[in-house]
């Protein structure tokens, strides 16, 4: 099975501020990976498919980059909405998620 | 506008079965594979089943074969998931979820219902 680890844990960062998540694959998935957001009590919303595609309605700021087994999900500007949980899912073999960042504001 | 809209959760016995149903609306249900993802309180996500259009491929992972079913009715655009053998493990939020057209699993979600909880406990 594919493993997905996520790096860091817990992230803080500041209004305004660029912010980076990582993303690594146990093997080579190529650029078979997405990345959601859940925010506390709602349900996952995806963001980036296909490792840098940006989902239809997904903010700009919002871009994500990588192939084969490290990747990465930046927010070019952090807005106080973007404070939630991330998490990444490769589907180069079966479904598989890594454990997730929670970014909190500063 | 996709609204996904699962029902049928609630608190189960270990050994029993529950029936999960989910909703769908805001698009041609019968053109996308439909999946159901888990996620136990405060941990991570799991995906847990997926189907094809017409129903005619299932995929699980392993910690569910034989004990859950996914199934569709396109016709009343609804996803099941029948949930037999309950295990205290399976206690989570299921959700229900959209893959692809032409390739259902393995592929990412791009809409997701808001959840519906499953608890096993005796």
């Amino acid at each position: 099975d594919i493993q997905m680890t996520q790096s860091p844990s817990l992230l803080s960062a500041s209004v305004g501020d660029r912010v980076t998540l990582n993303c690594k694959a146990s093997q080579n998935i190529y650029k078979n990976l997405a990345w959601y957001q859940q925010k506390l009590g709602e349900a996952p919303k995806l963001l980036i498919y296909n490792a840098n595609s940006l989902q239809t309605g997904i903010p700009s700021r919002f871009s994500g980059s990588g192939s084969g087994t490290d990747f990465t999900l930046t927010i070019s500007s952090l807005q106080p909405e973007d404070v939630a949980t991330y998490f990444c899912q490769q589907y180069y073999s079966g479904n598989t998620f890594g454990a997730g960042t929670k970014l909190e504001l500063k | 506008e996709v609204q996904l809209v699962e029902s049928g959760g609630g608190l189960v016995q270990p050994g029993r079965s529950l029936k999960l149903s989910c909703a769908a609306s805001g698009f041609t249900f019968s053109n996308y594979g439909m999946a159901w993802v888990r996620q136990a309180p405060t941990k991570g996500l799991e995906w847990v089943a997926t189907i094809s259009y017409d129903g005619s491929s299932t995929y699980y992972r392993d910690s569910v074969k034989g004990r859950f079913t996914i199934s569709r009715d396109n016709a009343k655009s609804t996803l099941y998931l029948q949930m037999d053998s309950l295990r205290s493990e399976d206690t989570a939020t299921y959700y229900c979820a959209r893959t692809g057209i032409l390739r259902v699993y393995p592929y990412y979600f791009d809409y997701w219902g808001q959840g519906v909880m499953v608890t096993v406990s005796s």
